[in-house]
């Protein structure tokens, strides 16, 4: 069974600080591996899609890195802003999606 | 593309009672569908998979007399929380699946707002 992990449970940063959030999967065997952002009493809006044969995606301030073989991903948030304050998650997918607890950000105006 | 809609966004309802969630793909068609929960500071759970005309597929331990999935068309499913209890509140997501790769099997999911509900 997949478990999936995410390190720390929140992090607070004052603004424009780079954000670093780490997610730990236990079966490499992924087909691969998404980071979602969700606001309190919201639903996840997707920021990237990493496929297995990838070894990072980036999409504006963020980029997240793939290592297979060690069961990690990171995403990175550069600058970061106010408005960056939310819950990320990372989810595994192997057939199905494995979520972790996800890492509550605050970022201090 | 690929919006998810779900409805309602959040409701109250009385212990005993059933209460039933849509879920709407509202610009694709999706054969697959997701039924997730998320209780308070803690991850999604996949409670389970359903499939346009034909029976879904629950996680163990998920209660499928409780929690009646139906995918009468490929837009649109629903989950009705039978008799529910304080213990069901929780923030529910659903989820449609574009299918990619070769075997079809692989979904990309696209996630709905989510439905709050709240048993008294």
């Amino acid at each position: 069974k997949q478990e999936v992990t995410q390190i720390p449970a929140a992090l607070s940063v004052p603004e424009g600080e780079n954000l670093v959030l780490n997610c730990s999967f236990t079966d490499s065997a992924i087909y691969n591996l998404q980071w979602f952002r969700q606001d309190p009493g919201k639903g996840l809006t997707s920021l990237l899609l990493i496929q297995s044969s990838q070894r990072e995606q980036t999409s504006g301030r963020l980029n997240a890195s793939l290592d297979k073989s060690s069961g990690r991903s990171t995403l990175y948030i550069a600058a970061s802003q106010p408005g960056d304050s939310a819950t990320y998650l990372c989810a595994a997918f192997d057939y199905k999606l494995s979520f972790g607890a996800g890492t509550t950000v605050t970022v201090r105006a | 593309g690929a919006v998810v809609s779900q409805h309602p966004s959040w409701v109250i309802c009385k212990s005993g009672t059933s209460v039933k969630i849509e879920c709407r793909s509202l610009d694709f068609q999706a054969t697959t569908m997701f039924w997730y929960r998320q209780f308070p500071k803690q991850s999604l759970m996949l409670m389970a998979t359903s499939n346009e005309g034909s029976k879904a597929t629950y996680e163990q331990g998920v209660e499928k007399d409780k929690f009646l999935i139906n995918h009468a068309s490929l837009t649109l499913s629903t989950l009705t929380v039978t008799s529910a209890h304080p213990e069901d509140s929780s923030f529910y997501i659903c989820s449609a699946g574009l299918p990619f790769g070769e075997d079809r099997v692989l979904y990309e999911q696209y996630f709905g707002p989510g439905t709050r509900l709240t048993v008294t």
